[in-house]
């Protein structure tokens, strides 16, 4: 059963666009929600969170917004550049448990 | 910071043979770790997590096993390896409870022919 799910297996947007990673969850419970970044052959970096009192949280080029009603979230990354190209990774986890739970990851192509 | 360290980087076995992957963690004391695998179309899978020394919640139950010998180590292993073991392993340490991140280490590319 998967509590943590990324539908768009791939999206490509063009440089200076805004690219929009998407994420549901099934887990009502979860109130900590994470954005990762991967590039190939490495391990993830963090990008964002947002905590379940918040609906928005920003830093920098990257927003990150929670519909907790839809139990949905979404990073927002703008203007979007070239080194933006990565496996975007979405994880939630409950403040007193001590696991993460992470999607399947989108590939996002910034396209020149 | 909190650093993780793993090694080696890549990794090919024989089927049927023994794996022993090691992560330490630098910067911080009595983490959260965790042995998380991503495999082909697969997304990150949790394999194992560990709240102290000697204590492993196993997520996946296969044929890997993991350790905490002491309280910035943390190793995954196996007695004998299958082709499905195949995959990039990461190890994963945190200071939970807090809300707070987890820092990844680089990973370990395993083939296992």
């Amino acid at each position: 059963d998967q509590q943590v799910k990324q539908n768009s297996p791939s999206l490509s947007v063009q440089e200076g666009r805004i690219s929009i990673l998407n994420c549901d969850y099934t887990n009502s419970m979860f109130d900590y929600f994470l954005w990762y970044k991967k590039y190939p052959a490495e391990g993830p970096t963090f990008l964002i969170s947002i905590s379940s009192i918040k609906d928005k949280n920003e830093d920098g080029r990257f927003t990150v917004f929670l519909n907790k009603s839809a139990k949905h979230l979404s990073l927002h990354i703008v203007p979007s550049q070239p080194g933006d190209s990565a496996v975007y990774f979405c994880a939630a986890s409950m403040n007193r448990d001590d696991k993460i739970i992470f999607g399947k990851g989108t590939r996002l192509h910034i396209l020149p | 910071s909190q650093t993780i360290h793993q090694w080696p980087a890549t990794l090919v076995q024989p089927v049927g043979s023994p794996l022993s992957l090691e992560c330490t963690v630098e910067g911080t004391s009595n983490p959260n770790l965790y042995w998380y695998r991503q495999a082909a179309g697969r997304g990150l899978q949790l394999l194992f997590y560990s709240v102290g020394i000697g204590q492993i919640s196993s997520e996946v139950p296969q044929n890997l096993s993991a350790s905490r010998p002491q309280d910035r180590q943390f190793i995954l292993s196996s007695k004998k390896l299958l082709l499905s073991d195949s995959g990039f392993y990461l190890c994963a340490g945190g200071l939970w409870g807090n809300n707070s991140p987890l820092h990844f280490g680089n990973g370990t590319r395993l083939t296992v022919t």
